[in-house]
């Protein structure tokens, strides 16, 4: 299966600065690279996705960028506000692949 | 559109004691996966399905069984709890892309479980 690492597990920031969280994973057929964020007490919810055809896509003040050579992607979120503050996920797949596999998570905290 | 429920929201079990968790999904989506969370370890598979009738093993599919007989629901059962089986649970969906894959994963809220 896949191995996937995500770093920091804990990232701390002041608002109004920027925050990125990088995902490294071990199959080289993986072609699917979301993003998911989870409030406490809630289910992770898709924030953005990108597919290997691309190497960046922005979404307001979130991006994510992939470098497939390297085999990571990053997640960036500028202008960080307290509703930021959350656990990140990321779930790199393969097309024809049934299984997700979730990196261990980055829990953010923006400070007001 | 509800989209992914979860029943119970939290259940508290002794060791030995059996449960059903009962997900549904009012979007018709071919996917339903079955997830726990524990702390420190994002979300790893317990069991998944591609379609009504079928189901598959994930990651940690030791101590419980599924089952989908309706397209919309997808049962995860614990024949004989224990102890490492308190973990948060979730429950996904997710649509049939053309071409048999699939991508976004719409997540219930989770179910809370403690075996004492």
């Amino acid at each position: 299966g896949e191995n996937v690492e995500q770093h920091p597990s804990t990232l701390s920031v002041q608002e109004g600065d920027s925050a990125v969280i990088k995902c490294t994973y071990s199959d080289s057929a993986s072609n699917y690279f979301p993003w998911y964020k989870q409030e406490l007490g809630k289910g992770p919810q898709l924030i953005i996705d990108i597919r290997s055809n691309v190497g960046e896509k922005k979404d307001q003040r979130i991006a994510v960028t992939l470098n497939k050579t390297a085999k990571h992607f990053s997640l960036h979120i500028t202008e960080t506000q307290p509703e930021d503050s959350a656990v990140y996920f990321c779930a790199p797949k393969g097309y024809n692949f049934n299984k997700f596999y979730f990196g261990s998570g980055t829990k953010l905290n923006v400070k007001p | 559109n509800a989209g992914v429920t979860q029943t119970p929201k939290f259940r508290v079990l002794k060791t030995g004691q059996s449960m059903t968790l009962l997900c549904a999904q009012d979007m018709n989506h071919e996917y339903m996966y079955w997830y726990r969370q524990d702390p420190g370890m994002g979300l790893r598979l317990i069991h998944y399905s591609v379609g009504e009738g079928t189901t598959a093993k994930g990651e940690v599919p030791d101590g419980y069984n599924v089952s989908r007989l309706k397209k919309q629901n997808f049962l995860l059962g614990l024949e004989s709890a224990a102890p490492s089986q308190t973990s948060v649970y979730f429950c996904a969906s997710s649509y049939k892309l053309a071409g048999g894959s699939q991508e976004t994963q719409y997540f219930g809220p989770g179910t809370r479980l403690l075996v004492l």
